[in-house]
Formats: C-alpha cells, structure tokens, sequence
C-alpha cells in the first residue's frame, strides 16, 4: 500500500540549532516527494521538490530510496521556520505516468524554533 | 504562479443541510483538486476537477454526498451534500502540476 509517514507530531528547538523533520514513504516505485510548508495565518505553500534539488530558506530534502525517505534538513533554524510541514509524496497512478496534483500527504510534523 | 479565491472562508451549518464552496482561479487551469482536512488529521484528497468531463473521485468519496461543478478553466465548486457532524473539516481546493497553489480554505462547522 502506497503510504507516507512522519513519525513526528511535535519538534522544538532553539535557534541556530540543527533541524531534521523526518518523512517516510511506502512505495514500490519512484515517487515525486514534495515538502509544503503552512506558517501561521497563511496558506499551504510548496516548500521543495526533490528532483529540483534546490535549497528553499536554508532547508534541503535528499531522497533516500534505500530507506525509502525523505527527510528535510536546516543546518541552522531560525525563528521564523516555525510553521507546520507536511510530507507530501505523489505516487504514479499509471504506468509510466505521473499524477502530479493528487498528493498523499503526511499527517504533518509542527516545528516550533525557540528563541 | 495561480491565486485562488476561495469562498465561503468558514460556516456553520445544520446537520442535513448543503453547502456549495465556490474556488475562482485567476488563470486557466486543466485540473482543479479538492482537499480535505478533517480536525486533527492531514489532507485528503477529494477528487479532481476536470473542465469538460466527470470529476474523478478518491476511494472514500461519491458524487452523491461531494457533487463537483466545472463550468469552466478558472471555477469550480463543492457541495457538500446532507451534511452530518462529521463533516466538519477544512475544505481546500489546489490547482497545479508539479507545484501546487491552495486556496485559503473553508472551515465547515456542522452542528
């Protein structure tokens, strides 16, 4: 069964400290994997896509297909991260096809950065 | 980029009742997508929103309780149909590809 997981509700840390929000995957073939970020009092947002392998606000995402994962990273948080993330996989709904608009998303990890 | 209007924002409504959530977009777009996220729970989707053709529904979901309309490339709406305490959720609309843009959401209340 295709499935996304992020094991983590709730993550706080101070400032400038190092972040990782976990996301794990359950699929048998390769996904597109997007990370969606919701600050406070604004909308969904896309935050990253793994195959564009860019950095968005210092935060990076690799894929990892060994461990089926996807993890997001920030060497140094800031207050301003804190928000909710989401994990948002698209699994292929055909072969050799992608369906790009139809997101699983993760039950989404809240990061709080302390000052 | 897309910007969706997205009314109502929020409503209370009566058990058994309907409502229409109406999502505008400020470009033409071929596929509109309906989220929900009920309290505490991440986003569902819904079903996709073809201009010209039948919505296409995820499991969980039928035409009869969540009716879509798309007149055209930038309008879409949900009903949420003979409503129940349970429906009580976050409806988003999206549009997009490979990035998706979300509307700001509508909080249903049904009592």
């Amino acid at each position: 069964a295709q499935r996304v997981t992020q094991p983590e509700k709730l993550l706080s840390v101070f400032k400038g400290a190092p972040v990782e929000l976990k996301c794990n995957y359950s699929y048998s073939g390769s996904p597109e994997l997007f990370w969606y970020v919701q600050y406070s009092r604004q909308r969904l947002q896309l935050l990253l896509r793994h195959i564009s392998r860019e950095s968005i606000k210092g935060f990076t995402a690799d894929l990892n297909k060994g461990e089926t994962s996807f993890h997001l990273k920030k060497p140094f948080a800031q207050e301003e991260d804190s928000a909710m993330y989401y994990c948002a996989p698209t699994f292929n709904s055909n072969a050799g096809g992608t369906s790009y608009g139809k997101l699983t998303f993760g039950q989404g990890t809240i990061l709080t950065v302390h000052p | 980029s897309a910007v969706i209007s997205q009314k109502p924002s929020r409503d209370i409504c009566q058990r058994g009742t309907s409502l229409t959530i109406q999502c505008q977009v400020d470009s033409q777009v071929t596929m509109m997508f309906w989220y929900r996220q009920q309290p505490g729970q991440s986003l569902t989707l819904i079903a996709t929103a073809n201009q010209g053709s039948e919505a296409t529904y995820e499991s969980g979901f039928v035409i009869d309780k969540f009716p879509i309309s798309r007149p055209n490339l930038t309008f879409s709406t949900l009903t949420v149909s003979n409503m129940s305490p349970e429906d009580s959720s976050i409806y988003l609309c999206s549009v997009g590809s490979e990035k998706l843009f979300f509307g700001s959401g509508t909080q249903l209340s049904v009592l």
